[in-house]
């Protein structure tokens, strides 16, 4: 089956430092692999995806995933973490029928 | 302009109220969505429409009920609802329903149901 899992519920990180946020996938076939971010009473919003190509995806915001097949693992980094980058971060993996399976969402903390 | 528009943002709606969520999107985008979220959780897909058809209804129940009368245009019209169908609403679009396709979001309505 189909699934996507990010095993922490929250991240903290103090600003400046760098942050990841982990994301691992289960699928049949090649991966398309997405992350978004939602800010606090707001809808999401695209960060970056994986079709193909290179395994380093530059997004918005200063943010990078990592793919790895071996692992399969979709990682969000950032070098140096900002207090705004708080916010709820979910990856999510396309099944079949365009439908996007979602993590279950992790929560990242910046603290000043 | 890039945005996906929601309205109202907010709403309270007794169990035996008629009420419509709207979504308006200037992006030339020929796939629109409605997702319900719960706090903290992830976005359950409810309706894709593609092409201004109803394209996915994942099984939701008919006290809900879509409804897209041009390209930008997406409703979504509430009947009898449950304390349970208490959440945000979110409407998506894209270019098209496609395996490469980035969504884009609207802020959502948040929905209460006494």
């Amino acid at each position: 089956a189909q699934s996507v899992a990010q095993p922490e519920d929250q991240v903290n990180v103090a600003e400046g430092n760098p942050l990841t946020v982990k994301c691992t996938y289960s699928v049949s076939g090649n991966p398309y692999l997405f992350w978004y971010v939602q800010y606090p009473n707001r809808g999401l919003q695209f960060l970056l995806k994986y079709i193909t190509g290179d395994n380093l995806v530059k997004g918005s915001y200063g943010f990078e995933a990592e793919f790895n097949k071996s692992q399969t693992s979709f990682h969000l980094k950032k070098p140096s973490a900002l207090v705004s980058d708080s916010a709820l971060y979910f990856c999510a993996v396309i099944y079949s029928n365009y439908q996007l399976i979602w993590g279950a969402g992790t929560k990242l903390i910046i603290k000043p | 302009d890039t945005e996906v528009t929601q309205t109202p943002k907010h709403l309270v709606m007794g169990m035996t109220n008629k009420k419509s969520l709207k979504c308006e999107q200037h992006m030339g985008h020929r796939a629109m969505y409605w997702y319900k979220q719960k706090a903290k959780k992830p976005p359950e897909l409810m309706f894709v429409y593609s092409y201004e058809k109803l394209s996915i209804n994942e099984s939701v129940p008919s006290r809900f009920s879509p409804e897209c009368p041009n390209s930008s245009l997406l409703n979504l019209h509430l009947h009898a609802l449950q304390p349970e169908d208490s959440a945000l609403y979110l409407c998506a679009s894209s270019q098209i329903k496609g395996n490469n396709e980035k969504l884009f979001f609207g802020s959502g309505t948040q929905l209460s149901v006494l």
